[in-house]
């Protein structure tokens, strides 16, 4: 069964400082994966995927994250915080199935 | 012009009623989904469907009602409502399901039973 785990439910970090949220994923094959962004009383947008191209892949607002087969990780970073990046966020996996999976969530907290 | 649209936003009821969420996405897609978030933000899907067919029921109660009039609609109705029912309910949408294919969500729901 196909499955992420989100290491930290709440990351702080200082504006301008790097921003580095974690995904881990399980899946007995290549996975497609997601990550997508939720701020206060909305849906959810998506920030960036993984679909078994480049293993860097860059999305939306400076985000970035890299397919790393060998640790089963897809992380997502940003060299620099922005307030405006201040939600939570989502990985998710999906793949020969008709489930998107998601995660438990990450809340980032941006500080001036 | 808003790509997947829900109604109402927010929704505050009694115990036992009858309420309706309505959803309509205007991106061609063939594919439609129900997620629900509880209070702790943890997301999973109810139904999807395909081309008004039902794909995906994940064990919902039988309360929960979806209905598709035709493939740019999926509403969402629940019977005899229950405090445990409270939670944030996001439609979404997909051209050829989700693996693979970007999931555009709506702004959700929020229902609060009480």
């Amino acid at each position: 069964a196909q499955s992420v785990t989100q290491l930290g439910s709440h990351v702080s970090v200082s504006e301008g400082a790097l921003v580095l949220l974690r995904c881990n994923y399980s899946s007995s094959v290549p996975p497609y994966l997601f990550w997508y962004v939720q701020y206060p009383n909305q849906g959810l947008q998506l920030l960036l995927k993984y679909t078994s191209a480049a293993t860097l892949v860059k999305g939306i607002n400076g985000f970035e994250a890299e397919f790393k087969k060998s640790e089963t990780s897809f992380h997502l970073t940003k060299p620099s915080a922005h307030m405006s990046d201040a939600a939570e966020y989502f990985c998710a996996v999906s793949k020969g199935t008709d489930k998107l999976i998601f995660g438990t969530g990450t809340r980032l907290q941006v500080f001036p | 012009d808003t790509a997947v649209s829900q109604t109402p936003k927010y929704l505050v009821t009694q115990m036992g009623n009858d309420k309706s969420i309505k959803c309509e996405q205007n991106l061609g897609h063939d594919t439609m989904y129900w997620y629900k978030q509880d209070s702790k933000k943890f997301l999973k899907i109810m139904f999807s469907y395909n081309n008004k067919e039902l794909i995906i029921n994940e064990t919902v109660p039988n309360r929960f009602s979806p209905k598709s009039p035709d493939k740019a609609h999926l509403n969402l109705h629940i019977n005899s409502l229950e405090l445990g029912d409270s939670a944030v309910y996001f439609c979404a949408s997909s051209q050829g399901g989700p693996s693979g294919n970007t999931i555009y969500f709506g702004e959700g729901s929020w229902l609060t039973v009480v």
